[in-house]
Formats: structure tokens, sequence, C-alpha cells
């Protein structure tokens, strides 16, 4: 199943807010997660099971959708948000992810 | 804390097998998948496959299939991840990460371990 992020490229000034689509070319039900990673780190999980924060994920962190459309919010944007972050479906194998969105800070 | 630690990076002739290791502690290794996920240069996130330390059984990717074995030791709680026939586009950082009980979430990921193909 191909997952499409968009967009690319997202620049936010600090303390506003970020959104973020991801679209399934299939219905993946809610069996997608959010990834952030920065620079050299290996990716972090923020969401589960479409809008389940994984454990110790700020709240201005949040995701929702399901069937094929999704969205992850970063709300009250900070400097230390900057970075790509990746969608994953794994309701079907093999398991997928959309090619990222950079997150810049203005 | 759960912690996931690589082997070091390698570098290999295009024709050549690597072998990755992912030493786990801090849970309970034979209760969760380990799974197998690469990150060309400046590129995106690829699934290769995953393994359960339980019974052994695997499951990879159809692009991999053949050139890919993966394999633990839970005495160890270590997870090997062995690639044959490596060629140039192999170029890339593994990652071995462990998933949610329920799910294929990715909940901890090593630190990756990058192999280089070139002659």
């Amino acid at each position: 199943i191909v997952m499409t992020q968009s967009p690319a490229t997202l620049a936010v000034s600090p303390g506003e807010k970020a959104t973020l689509s991801c679209r399934a070319g299939l219905s993946v039900s809610g069996s997608v997660a959010w990834y952030q990673q920065k620079p050299g780190q290996s990716p972090r999980l923020l969401i589960h099971s479409a809008s389940t924060r994984a454990t110790g994920v700020p709240a201005r962190f949040s995701g929702s959708g399901s069937g094929t459309d999704f969205t992850l919010t970063i709300n009250s944007l900070l400097s230390e948000d900057s970075a790509v972050y990746y969608c994953q479906q794994y309701n079907n194998w093999p398991l997928t992810f959309g090619g990222g969105t950079k997150v810049e800070i203005k | 804390q759960v912690q996931l630690l690589q082997s070091g990076a390698e570098a290999k002739q295009p024709g050549a097998s690597v072998k990755v290791s992912c030493k786990t502690s801090g849970y309970t290794f034979s209760d969760y998948f380990i799974h197998w996920v690469r990150q060309a240069p400046g590129q995106g996130l690829e699934w290769v496959g995953r393994i359960n330390p339980k019974n052994g059984g695997t499951m990879y990717a159809d692009k991999f299939h053949g050139r890919v074995t993966m394999t633990t030791d839970a005495s160890l709680a270590t997870a090997w991840m062995d690639m044959s026939r490596l060629t140039s586009d192999d170029t890339a950082f593994y990652f071995c990460a462990k998933d949610l009980r329920d799910s294929e979430a990715f909940d901890m990921w090593g630190q990756g371990t990058m192999v280089a193909v070139s002659s």
C-alpha cells in the first residue's frame, strides 16, 4: 500500500500549528503510526493506532483519521520540532512508510 | 530501560554478504517481534522484514526474499539480519526495531548500522 505524504516541506513559525497529511492508497483502517526523525538519529514513535500518543510524547502532538486519510497535528510548534515526519501503515503486508514531510522552523 | 544496540558500520564489496546484530535489553526479548528497516542516505524508510523471537518465524518484504535471513538467540536477547548478494543499492542505514505487543508500530529503535557497498 502506497502512503503519500504532503506537503514535502512545511515551514512554520514558532508557536504556530503544523498540519501534516498522509494518504493511503487503500483503506488501512486505523493502523497508522507517525514517527519523528531528526538528523543523525533513529526514528521516534509519536503516534500509533492513528491517534494514540506513544509514551512520553508531548500533548502538542496529535493524530487523527481512519481509512485512507490521516493527519498529524503539531500545536504550538517549538524549534525542537524541526525534523522529518513519517507515517507508516501496518494494516497490510508489506509494512510501508510515506516519503516524509520535512518541518522547518521559520 | 529498553535498549537496542546494533553492531558497527560495515564496508562491503558488491556480491558480498553482511550480518548486522541487534542486542536488546530491558524487556522480555521473546515477547515482541523484531523488525528491520533500512534508510538509504537522504531517503525514506523501507521495511525489510520481521522475526518472532519466540519461534523464529519470519516475514520478509518480497524484494528481499532469497537475499535476507533473520535470526535470533533468546539466550543472548540478540537478533541478526544477514543480507547476501549486496549491490550498491543496498547502501543504507539498517535499523532494528521492537514493535508494540498488539501492533506493528515500532516503539524502540536501534541506533542504526551503516552498510556501504562499493567496489
